[in-house]
This record gives structure tokens, C-alpha cells and sequence, in this order.
């Protein structure tokens, strides 16, 4: 079974379009996150959610729009979308509390053209 | 806000030796120092992790060594296999769910 899943796993598109990603958890856990790799693969949060509450939100461009609809589910929607965009969007989830193992999705390709 | 410096950024390996990756953190208050593997295409895994009140922890081939004094944290890799061929990160956290990713380093284990 899938433990953190996310839709869809390519994501092609032109400038100034709006999309989203989403992603999905079975493993029970309170916190899910979101995480940009870009070309160099450097791996940086961008939020953070505990119960459907933002408890971190890095200095991300507010383009970018998460949402919890509940504990399991946390989408990520991008509006105006720019070529700097382009990279791979991870989410995971971890257990609620600190130093808990954070289990990362297959993540989403984003191609900004 | 807590800074993860990790080198080298490539380290190229023969199969049997061993591999060394060695990160630096700034925040004294971390205190979860988590490794994650990630394979070409794939997402990164935790293959193992220490927390400040121990100085190291092994599993099978590999261990995490920690000094707190000097805020170094190193994974080490023995008899180093082709399959081991990934790009490694290493991760500090304090007292919050964030963790914060040192650069990465891309390990190469040749036959």
C-alpha cells in the first residue's frame, strides 16, 4: 500500500497558467509537509501543517497556496505560475512531535515552460 | 534560523572501501539529525538517524557519529556497495517539526 502519495507525477505547462498538486497519506500521522528540490537538488520546506494548521510557512512567494482539507490530504496550489517554478514539489508526513522520521511521496516533476 | 553546511558534494568510492560524508549545523538547540538516501528519480528515504543525547549509532553498514560540542554530525558507509550509489543528505532539527537539509552529496560506488 502507497503510504504518501501524490497527483499527478508530471505536470507540464506554460507561464501564467494555475495548478495544483496534490497528496495524500494513509499512515495516520498529524504533520505533512511541503518541499521544493530544484536543479541542484537542494531539498527546502516550504510549509508545514499539524491537524489542518499552518505551523510553518518558509518565505515562500504567496503564489503558492497550500491546503488541508483534512488530516490526511495537503494540496499545494501555484497560481501565475513562473519559470523559476520549475523543480520537483516533495510532501510527506511524520507522526505529530519533534524528531519524528518524515516519510517523503514520489514527488511531482514541475515543468514551467 | 539554522544553517546545514555537508560535504563533499561528490565522493566517488570503489566498491569494499569506505565512505565518509561529514555536515556542520549552527543552531545549538538541534537535536535530531536525520540521513536520507535518494536514489536517481526516487524520493529520499531515512536510512538512519541520531538525537544529541547519544554520540553514535550503527546499523549494519553504516553509522552516524555525532559531537555536539563542535556541532559535526557524519555518516559513515562501510564496504561500500554499487547499490549505496545515491545522493545522501544529511538534516538538523530543533525543537520543531522543521528540518532543515544540508546540500547533498552524491555518492558513486564503482565496481
Amino acid at each position: 500500500d502507497t503510504a504518501v502519495s501524490q497527483t499527478p507525477k508530471y505536470l507540464v505547462t506554460q507561464m501564467g497558467n494555475d495548478k495544483s498538486i496534490k497528496c495524500e497519506q494513509n499512515l495516520g500521522h498529524d504533520t505533512m509537509y511541503w518541499y521544493k528540490q530544484d536543479s541542484k537538488k537542494f531539498l527546502k520546506i516550504m510549509f508545514s501543517y499539524n491537524n489542518k494548521e499552518l505551523i510553518i510557512n518558509e518565505t515562500v512567494p504567496n503564489r503558492f497556496s497550500p491546503k488541508s482539507p483534512d488530516k490526511a490530504h495537503l494540496n499545494l496550489h501555484i497560481n501565475s505560475l513562473e519559470l523559476g517554478d520549475s523543480a520537483v514539489y516533495f510532501c510527506a508526513s511524520s507522526k505529530r512531535g519533534k524528531g519524528n522520521e518524515q516519510f517523503f511521496g514520489p514527488g511531482t516533476r514541475l515543468t514551467v515552460l | 534560523g539554522e544553517n546545514v553546511e555537508q560535504h563533499p558534494s561528490t565522493l566517488s568510492v570503489q566498491e569494499g572501501d569506505s565512505a565518509v560524508i561529514k555536515c556542520t549545523y549552527s543552531d545549538s538547540a538541534s537535536n535530531y539529525f536525520p540521513w536520507y538516501k535518494q536514489e536517481l528519480g526516487k524520493r529520499p528515504q531515512l536510512i538512519i538517524d541520531i538525537r544529541s543525547n547519544v554520540g553514535e549509532k550503527k546499523d549494519q553498514r553504516i553509522a552516524v557519529t555525532l559531537n555536539k560540542t563542535a556541532k559535526h554530525f557524519s555518516l559513515h558507509i562501510t564496504e561500500t556497495q554499487p547499490e549505496d550509489s545515491a545522493v545522501y543528505f544529511c538534516a538538523a532539527s530543533d525543537n520543531t517539526d522543521k528540518l532543515i537539509f544540508g546540500t547533498g552529496t552524491r555518492l558513486q560506488v564503482f565496481p
